[in-house]
């Protein structure tokens, strides 16, 4: 099993721009996530889904956008990348509520 | 939302020690579940432990247990026997055990260096 896979590893943004970052887990997990974490600021949920079709806002959503077509597929969309969305993002999915949270491996992702 | 703190930034052991990282939360709740994870220089999150807080009994996972302490609302993790590969960033996580959210929280971690 693959478990949780994030692409790409890193990326480069110039301000304005958007992109999406992917993640696919392979597990049947009806729960994903998207965390960002920042320096001295721990993880921080941004969005998460319950299950296929069902997303909802987290601790700090400003700027990003999901959906979820596909148990297996999360993606998370920068509508227009700011400097202040420079950090490593997360994607985690866990198969029922109170589960650990299975986490990929991480984007870098710089906005300049 | 809840606070999760780990007050030590950083924390190192000599190798084939023992050492403590600390970890305090604050909630209103009495369901809920705690974690500890591992985060090597890979980026990678580890699972390490979890305690679920209806259990009076710590958990343990081999070298790694932890200390709960439900009325002060403390969580330490005790790594015995240190080893060069336990060298990472710690975090401690709080999920609330009736949200429907799926909300983590996480604190802003602990950095062990493992001395030879």
């Amino acid at each position: 099993n693959a478990g949780v896979t994030q692409t790409p590893k890193f990326q480069v943004l110039k301000t304005g721009q958007s992109m999406t970052l992917q993640c696919a887990q392979d597990m049947n997990h009806e729960y994903m996530s998207w965390y960002r974490q920042d320096p001295g600021m721990g993880l921080r949920l941004i969005h998460y889904s319950v299950g296929a079709g069902i997303t909802d806002q987290g601790e700090v959503p400003n700027g990003y956008n999901v959906s979820r077509s596909t148990t297996e597929d999360f993606p998370l969309r920068l509508l227009s990348a700011a400097p202040s969305q420079t950090s490593v993002y997360f994607c985690a999915s866990n198969p029922y509520l109170n589960s650990p949270l299975h986490f990929g491996n991480g984007t870098r992702l710089t906005v300049t | 939302a809840q606070t999760v703190t780990q007050s030590q930034p950083e924390m190192s052991v000599q190798e084939a020690e023992t050492v403590t990282l600390s970890c305090t939360y604050d909630t209103s709740e009495s369901d809920y579940y705690l974690f500890w994870y591992k985060q090597p220089p890979s980026r990678q999150m580890i699972l390490v432990i979890r305690q679920e807080a209806y259990k009076q009994q710590n958990a343990t996972e081999n070298r790694f247990s932890v200390n709960f302490q439900k009325a002060a609302k403390s969580f330490s993790l005790k790594i015995s026997d240190s080893q060069l590969g336990d060298a990472a960033m710690y975090f401690c996580a709080y999920r609330s055990g009736t949200n429907t959210g799926n909300q983590f929280y996480f604190g802003t971690g602990t950095s062990l260096t493992v001395i030879p």
